[in-house]
């Protein structure tokens, strides 16, 4: 099992420039998360989702929009990029009653 | 609205020193504890959880963690630490039903001097 593979792993865009960033898990988990995380600050919930098809906002959802059309694939994007999402952004996959597993991130750079 | 509080940002300890890393949280009901690793530049790494049960609670590299209810506590330890253990460490909160939403600290850093 590949376990949480993100894509890509790092990202440099222009101010007002837009992006996708994939997760997929192969666990067959239920819920699904898209973080970031930025330095003294631990992970921020941007949105997450409780099944396919389903997605609700988190902590910081302003910027990001996120879909999951398949159970295994979970996609955060960014429509206008801003230097403020400048960030690590980590997605996390479980079952319910369960720990979360993470991908290794992505470094996202917005000049 | 659960919370979680690492209160030290920095730790710097010698190889072979013990090791505690405090948390604590607020939720109102029993709630699921955990406690993550990350390297730098990497994910991270599940080191032990607490759903229920013994308080005590083993995980992977030789960590151990104490659930406090009266405390409100789930402090990490290590008996003796090893260079490797050089990380940044993260005490998360969850509850137990619904989606399950899980809040973390801002984590604490660990130094390890020779």
């Amino acid at each position: 099992n590949a376990g949480v593979t993100q894509t890509p792993k790092f990202r440099v865009l222009k101010t007002g420039q837009s992006m996708t960033l994939l997760c997929a898990q192969d666990m067959n988990h239920e819920y699904m998360y898209w973080y970031r995380q930025d330095p003294g600050m631990g992970l921020r919930l941007i949105h997450y989702s409780v099944g396919e098809g389903t997605t609700a906002k988190g902590e910081v959802p302003d910027g990001y929009n996120v879909s999951r059309l398949k159970k295994q694939n979970f996609l955060l994007g960014l429509e206008s990029a801003a230097p403020s999402q400048t960030s690590v952004y980590f997605c996390a996959s479980k079952l319910a009653g369960a720990e979360q597993y993470f991908g290794p991130g992505t470094r996202l750079t917005v000049t | 609205a659960q919370s979680v509080t690492q209160p030290d940002i920095h730790i710097t300890v010698s190889e072979g020193a013990s090791l505690e890393l405090r948390c604590n949280y607020s939720y109102g009901a029993t709630p699921y504890l955990f406690w993550y690793v990350q390297s730098p530049g990497q994910g991270l790494q599940l080191l032990l959880k607490y759903f229920s049960g013994d308080t005590l609670v083993q995980g992977i590299k030789g960590f151990e963690a104490e659930f406090k209810r009266s405390q409100s506590s789930f402090n990490l330890r290590k008996p003796s630490v090893h260079w490797s253990d050089a990380a940044e460490y993260f005490c998360a909160v969850s509850a137990s039903g619904g989606y399950q939403k899980v809040t973390f600290g801002t984590g604490t850093k660990l130094q390890v001097i020779p």
